[in-house]
């Protein structure tokens, strides 16, 4: 199994542009969330799904719109890119939202911002 | 404020040395503690699961244990690779609108070990 698939790895955006962070799990979870990692800071929730069609703001959403149209896809969009988004994004996909269940995380997208 | 505090920041040892991190929270109500294992350009991967009632969990080398009557976990290893380089994240699960968990993460423990 593939697990979950982040794309791209890296990408360079300019002020004021924006795009489409992708994110897709082959395990059939039910539960699936955005995560920020920056220097110094533990993983910081931004956006969080616990069921295709249902959807919800997390610690820092600002800045980030996301969807989910089927259990497997979860896209973050970053709407006008600033440079406080530059950022390490994770995704991260579980049964069950922190139940004692282990939740499976992407590869990381590495988002510079300039 | 539910937190998770961990120690040491970084750590070097040299490898088949034995090895614990810390991790103190303040998170409540607690659900369950994990350690997830971090690869320098990488996801983290899940380590260990505690719940409150667990005091200790193994996977091969790594050894957590929990006292959540202080709120303290560590994470033992015993004979360091050079593949245990990475970090070590604590993270506290709690219950948040009463159906949901939420996760907790540390700033981490970056461990080095050393040839």
């Amino acid at each position: 199994n593939a697990g979950v698939t982040q794309t791209p790895k890296f990408q360079v955006l300019k002020t004021g542009q924006s795009m489409t962070l992708q994110c897709a799990q082959d395990m059939n979870h039910e539960y699936m969330s955005w995560y920020r990692q920056d220097p110094g800071m533990g993983l910081r929730l931004i956006h969080y799904s616990v069921g295709a069609g249902i959807t919800d703001q997390g610690e820092v959403p600002n800045g980030y719109n996301v969807s989910r149209s089927t259990t497997e896809d979860f896209p973050l969009r970053l709407l006008s890119a600033a440079p406080s988004q530059t950022s390490v994004y994770f995704c991260a996909s579980s049964w069950i939202p922190g139940g004692d269940t282990e939740a499976f995380f992407g590869q990381g997208t590495r988002l510079t911002v300039v | 404020k539910n937190q998770v505090e961990q120690s040491p920041q970084s750590l070097i040892i040299l490898e088949g040395k034995n090895c614990t991190l810390q991790c103190n929270y303040t998170v409540s109500p607690f659900s369950n503690l994990r350690w997830y294992k971090q690869d320098t350009g990488r996801g983290p991967v899940s380590l260990t699961i505690m719940t409150f009632s667990e005091n200790t969990k193994s996977n091969g080398r790594y050894t957590a244990t929990l006292d959540a009557d202080t709120k303290q976990s560590s994470l033992h290893i015993t004979a360091s690779q050079l593949s245990d380089s990475a970090s070590y994240i604590c993270v506290v699960s709690w219950n948040y609108g009463g159906s949901q968990g939420n996760l907790i993460f540390g700033k981490g423990t970056k461990l080095s070990v050393k040839p």
